[in-house]
């Protein structure tokens, strides 16, 4: 496609309800990034894909936070048993050529998570 | 610690004054620092960095290493500027990009 495909864009959920949000990046991009886009908190890094590298978890909040990315491309981010404070926009970026390069991420339009 | 201020939340200005938004970091080392601007209902989008030394849409950003500084200024604000900025700096490994709080700008007709 012609630039990070995310899905759903909205998202209402029960508290305690599992969520899988989806990314599909940018064919050829080797880089993939969540990041949690909350109001008046900005950017809050949650995960880092590179290639078939071990991916940086360092950002994901708790143990109910998880992601993978399929064959390189895909990504999914779940989120178990929701609380009100998951409520926000999940951003997914992508970026050519590992970090290491340009710099420049792409962003997707996000999907936005409501807990109820 | 690395780390991305940016200490406005939302910044007025009207059109064609000088509008400069703030962002302070903290890194040691060469930095490398971006600004991201998110227009109403768009996706977030690279406005410009600091390696490239350019001016896009009439605004630049000169990193001041001595006060650790990345401010984005524009001589003459537009209505279309009316946007959520955010600065970001890539970090020690490379993996991650920081970013600060944001700063809306609005600039009133």
């Amino acid at each position: 496609g012609a630039g990070v495909s995310q899905s759903p864009s909205n998202k209402v959920t029960e508290k305690g309800k599992d969520v899988e949000l989806r990314c599909d990046p940018i064919s050829g991009h080797t880089a993939l990034y969540w990041y949690r886009q909350s109001l008046g908190q900005g950017l809050e890094f949650l995960i880092y894909f590179q290639g078939n590298s071990a991916p940086d978890k360092s950002g994901l909040p708790s143990d109910r936070f998880s992601a993978e990315r399929t064959g390189g491309s895909v990504s999914t981010l779940t989120i178990q048993r929701t609380q009100q404070e998951d409520s926000a926009v999940y951003l997914c970026a992508s970026i050519p050529g590992g970090a290491g390069a340009a710099g420049e991420l792409f962003f997707g339009e996000g999907s936005r998570l409501t807990v109820l | 610690a690395q780390r991305v201020t940016q200490p406005e939340k939302l910044l007025s200005v009207f059109k064609g004054a000088p509008v400069e938004l703030k962002c302070n970091y903290s890194y040691s080392g060469s930095p490398e620092l971006f600004w991201y601007v998110q227009y109403s209902r768009q996706r977030l989008q690279l406005l410009l960095r600091h390696i490239s030394r350019e001016s896009i849409k009439g605004f630049t950003a000169d990193l001041n290493k001595g006060e650790t500084s990345f401010h984005l200024k524009k001589p003459f604000a537009q209505e279309e500027d009316s946007a959520m900025y955010y600065c970001a700096l890539k970090g020690y490994n490379f993996n991650k990009f920081y970013f600060g709080s944001g700063t809306k700008l609005n600039v009133k007709p």
